[in-house]
């Protein structure tokens, strides 16, 4: 069954600095990926997608994660943290029909100004 | 438009108490989703539904029902609620032909 992993439950990154969330994932047929942010008591907003085509996508407020199929990896990246980057991120697959997500366990991003 | 909305934000039940967590979205998607959220965990797949009328278990449907009478509202429903229930409950809806999924706010339950 696909499912994803993320390691490292917390990461601090400082203001300015690079921020990369790890993920790598598990599936045996072509992976539909996602990542997802969670604000502090809000729901999942989606930050971007991989399903088919350029395997570096873009996404809102400047985060971009590239499909590497070699390495079973959809990691997000973003050049410079800014304070507001401040949530809970989380990696998910499509599993199975009917677009059931499998969600990775998360990591929380602590900005440090 | 208000996307997905969850009535109550919050509740505290005590153990062998049910209640029906609400899940309404404006958007007319045919599929509708609910999960928990654990701390560390990320979010478990309960139930879900693909139209008015058909629902299917997720990952862990024990200990939850729901029901789909319209393509507005899919609640959930905790019979006899155990500590283990404790959690925070996302519901998402999506259209078909199109893979994201928008979540609700979410409704934060303690069973004591």
């Amino acid at each position: 069954a696909q499912s994803v992993t993320q390691l490292g439950s917390h990461v601090s990154v400082s203001e300015g600095a690079l921020v990369l969330l790890r993920c790598n994932y598990s599936s045996s047929v072509p992976p539909y990926l996602f990542w997802y942010v969670q604000y502090p008591n809000q729901g999942l907003q989606l930050l971007l997608k991989y399903t088919t085509g350029a395997t570096l996508v873009k996404g809102i407020n400047g985060f971009e994660a590239e499909f590497k199929k070699s390495e079973t990896s959809f990691h997000l990246t973003k050049p410079s943290a800014h304070m507001s980057d401040a949530a809970e991120y989380f990696c998910a697959v499509l599993r199975g029909g009917n677009n059931r997500l499998a969600f990775g366990k998360g990591n929380q991003v602590v900005v440090i100004p | 438009n208000a996307g997905v909305t969850q009535t109550p934000k919050f509740r505290i039940l005590k153990i062998g108490q049910s209640m029906t967590l609400q899940c309404t979205q404006d958007m007319n998607h045919n599929y509708m989703y609910w999960y928990r959220q654990d701390p560390g965990m990320g979010l478990k797949l309960i139930y879900y539904s693909v139209g008015a009328g058909i629902t299917d278990k997720g990952e862990v449907p024990n200990g939850y029902n729901v029901s789909r009478s319209t393509t507005e509202d899919f609640p959930l429903r905790l019979e006899l609620a155990a500590p283990s229930q404790t959690s925070v409950y996302f519901c998402a809806s999506r259209t078909s032909g199109d893979d994201e999924q928008f979540f609700g706010p979410g409704t934060r339950l303690t069973v004591l």
